[in-house]
């Protein structure tokens, strides 16, 4: 059973581009979060998604910044136009339901986003 | 706002000493986790204890949570260099949400 799947490992985006971050969960799980971690911080909450649905996107910044869990495929963090600060390791991570009931939730190796 | 705290920061210990890292926790929680990240790599989900229980063991790791101080500490004994990494605990809010904090930095020296 493989785990979470994270691609690309490593992004190089130029200001102004757009990043695309894909995550496949495990099999079986249909609950994906996706997470920030920025240099010698903690994770920071960004969005929980479960097939087809945005259910908390609370830590998501307003512009720029969307996410998708489609019915088929992974599901895809995007981020428009990045800015320097953007620059962090995103990390997916997915349960086989919500986390609050004791579920212990997978994480992804991460993607590495560097924008210069 | 974070849901976890860990204090200290940075632990530096020699190989075969014991590590103990400490987590703080504001709102009421059902469970909490530890987890470990070594540099450049993803979290790995170390240990669980859900609010019911005070204490947990996992091989060399052992876990303690105190709901009515919302704490919760991790013990490392006999600690070996490869324990070198990031450790960091998490608590799920009520709305699916797990919080982080910003970890505690455990070198090991051999």
């Amino acid at each position: 059973n493989a785990g979470v799947m994270q691609n690309p490992r490593h992004l190089v985006r130029r200001r102004g581009q757009e990043a695309r971050l894909r995550c496949s969960p495990m099999k079986g799980h249909s609950h994906v979060y996706w997470y920030r971690q920025l240099p010698e911080e903690g994770l920071k909450f960004m969005v929980y998604l479960q097939k087809e649905n945005i259910i908390d996107e609370s830590g998501m910044p307003k512009e720029r910044f969307s996410a998708e869990f489609p019915k088929e495929g992974p599901s895809i963090l995007r981020i428009q136009q990045v800015v320097r600060g953007d620059s962090a390791a995103y990390f997916c991570a997915s349960s086989p339901t919500d986390g609050f009931w004791g579920n212990t939730i997978y994480f992804g190796e991460g993607s590495w986003l560097t924008v210069v | 706002s974070q849901q976890g705290e860990e204090d200290p920061q940075a632990l530096s210990i020699q190989e075969g000493e014991n590590a103990t890292m400490n987590c703080s926790y504001k709102t009421s929680i059902n469970n909490l986790q530890w987890y470990r990240q070594n540099s450049g790599r993803g979290l790995v989900h170390l240990i669980l204890i859900r609010s019911n229980e005070r204490e947990k063991h996992s091989g060399r790791l052992r876990v303690t949570l105190d709901t009515s101080k919302k704490s919760s500490s991790l013990l490392i004994t006999a600690s070996r260099a490869a324990d070198t990494a990031s450790y960091f605990c998490a608590a799920p809010l009520s709305n699916n949400d797990m919080r982080f904090g910003a970890g505690t930095r455990l070198t090991v020296k051999p």
